[in-house]
């Protein structure tokens, strides 16, 4: 099993500038999960979509941030225009729906706005 | 009240001993809990789950889980240098959605 696969690994881009972060979850995985790390806040969830269906982004902080899920093999998150504050490490994850199945993250995507 | 609460650390056990990690959280309806390790610079990585109250051993590790205290926490026996890291705790909230504490830094002294 190839697990999640995020991309890029790094992405420094200007203040003003879109950012598109890109997921793959586990095949056979129905969840799928968007969280951003940062030393001060820990680890926040943003977004999270069953069966490809969008269920809860009251985390997603302003509506500068969007998430799409168009298939079940992948999901995007986007950012336009970016502010340096959106600093983080961006981590996707996915698992089943089930109430007893764990989260399996990717290597996440570490992102710079200067 | 924070959804997931942990102290931040750092927690230092000197090698051989029992590290002792521990987690509340608010939303009772809540129906499972994981604890995942994370080192610096690494992804989190799934250490142990539990679904009912009591304990469940893996190895050096012991979950506990008590829902009337709302209230889980995580022992590691015989504490390695290379436990030395952030452990995270995450509940799974009655509307499947996981939520994760800041973590505690775990230091173990050689």
């Amino acid at each position: 099993d190839a697990g999640v696969i995020q991309s890029p690994r790094h992405e420094v881009t200007e203040m003003g500038q879109e950012v598109t972060l890109r997921c793959k979850p586990i095949s056979g995985h129905n969840s799928l999960f968007w969280y951003r790390q940062t030393m001060m806040r820990g680890l926040e969830l943003l977004i999270y979509f069953n069966n490809n269906v969008p269920i809860d982004d009251s985390g997603m902080p302003e509506d500068r941030f969007s998430a799409k899920m168009p298939n079940a093999s992948f999901s995007t998150l986007k950012i336009q225009p970016s502010e340096p504050r959106d600093s983080a490490v961006y981590f996707c994850a996915s698992s089943l729906v089930e109430h007893n199945s764990p989260l399996h993250f990717g290597n996440g995507t570490r992102l710079t706005v200067t | 009240q924070k959804e997931v609460e942990q102290n931040s650390g750092p927690l230092s056990v000197p090698e051989g001993a029992i590290a002792s990690l521990n987690c509340t959280y608010s939303d009772r309806g809540s129906q499972s809990f994981f604890w995942y390790r994370q080192y610096s610079g690494k992804s989190p990585e799934l250490i142990m789950f539990i679904y009912s109250n009591g304990d469940k051993e893996d190895g050096r590790f012991t979950a506990q889980l008590n829902k009337a205290s709302q209230y889980v926490s995580l022992l590691i026996r015989d504490s390695q240098p290379s436990d030395s890291a952030t452990y995270l705790c995450a509940v799974n909230m009655r509307d499947d959605k996981i939520i994760f504490g800041k973590g505690t830094r775990l230091h173990i002294l050689p």
